[in-house]
């Protein structure tokens, strides 16, 4: 069956960085695209971009550009989130998810907090 | 960029009938997906393709999409159903995935 597991929660300071994994399996890794997106506390979804599993391409949303870097090691069929230089403002639940134009598989979320 | 906008907030009594909104610039023509995230959950996927079911998924939860308007209905609403729920769209011009801002349902 599909899953994505993703790594565990996180707790940095402010400035630092931190990466998030989202390993797949179930399927194909370079069949679908993989995408991500936040959750800051209380609030709703917002989508984060997304990455081509196949070329590698990362595909930004607004506002994400320029402290995230999305990544993957094909060979272990997982996808990576970096955020550097962390703000206060980025505690938040991370979660991958497959892409068909639409989610049908989720992560279970990654909780990054940022706190000194 | 797309903008999709849904009420924050819809109340229901069992057994009857929400309707969950999700509005957009001819939204009609694109393809509206809906998620259900219970609380410490991940989100669901309910319907996609405006109308179309995830196995899985009752026949309870239904979709439209018309003009400027996308609909979720829940019928025969049951306290299980109370939960967050959102519209997602997928935006051409920019290749970007679009969500709307959540409407929770209560479960009176």
């Amino acid at each position: 069956q599909v899953q994505l597991v993703q790594s565990g929660s996180e707790l940095k300071k402010p400035g630092a960085s931190v990466k998030v994994s989202c390993k797949a399996s179930g399927y194909t890794f370079t069949s679908y695209a993989l995408n991500w997106v936040r959750q800051a506390p209380g609030q709703g979804l917002e989508w984060m971009g997304w990455i081509n599993t196949n070329t590698g391409n990362p595909t930004y949303a607004q506002g994400f550009s320029g402290r995230c870097v999305f990544s993957l090691d094909t060979s272990v069929s997982t996808a990576y989130l970096q955020i550097s230089s962390l703000k206060a403002e980025d505690t938040a639940v991370y979660y991958c998810a497959r892409d068909l134009y639409y989610f049908d598989y989720w992560g279970q979320g990654t909780l990054v907090t940022v706190s000194s | 960029s797309y903008v999709l906008t849904q009420p924050p907030s819809v109340s229901v009594a069992p057994g009857k009938t929400a309707r969950i909104t999700c509005g957009g610039n001819n939204i009609g023509s694109k393809s509206v997906h809906w998620y259900q995230q219970k609380p410490g959950q991940a989100p669901v996927l309910v319907i996609y393709y405006d109308r179309d079911r995830p196995s899985g998924i009752p026949e309870r939860f239904s979709g439209s999409n018309s003009g400027n308007t996308a609909t979720l209905t829940i019928s025969r609403v049951e306290a299980g159903d109370e939960a967050d729920y959102y519209c997602q769209v997928w935006d051409s011009s920019s290749d970007h995935r679009v969500f709307g801002g959540g409407t929770k349902l209560t479960v009176l």
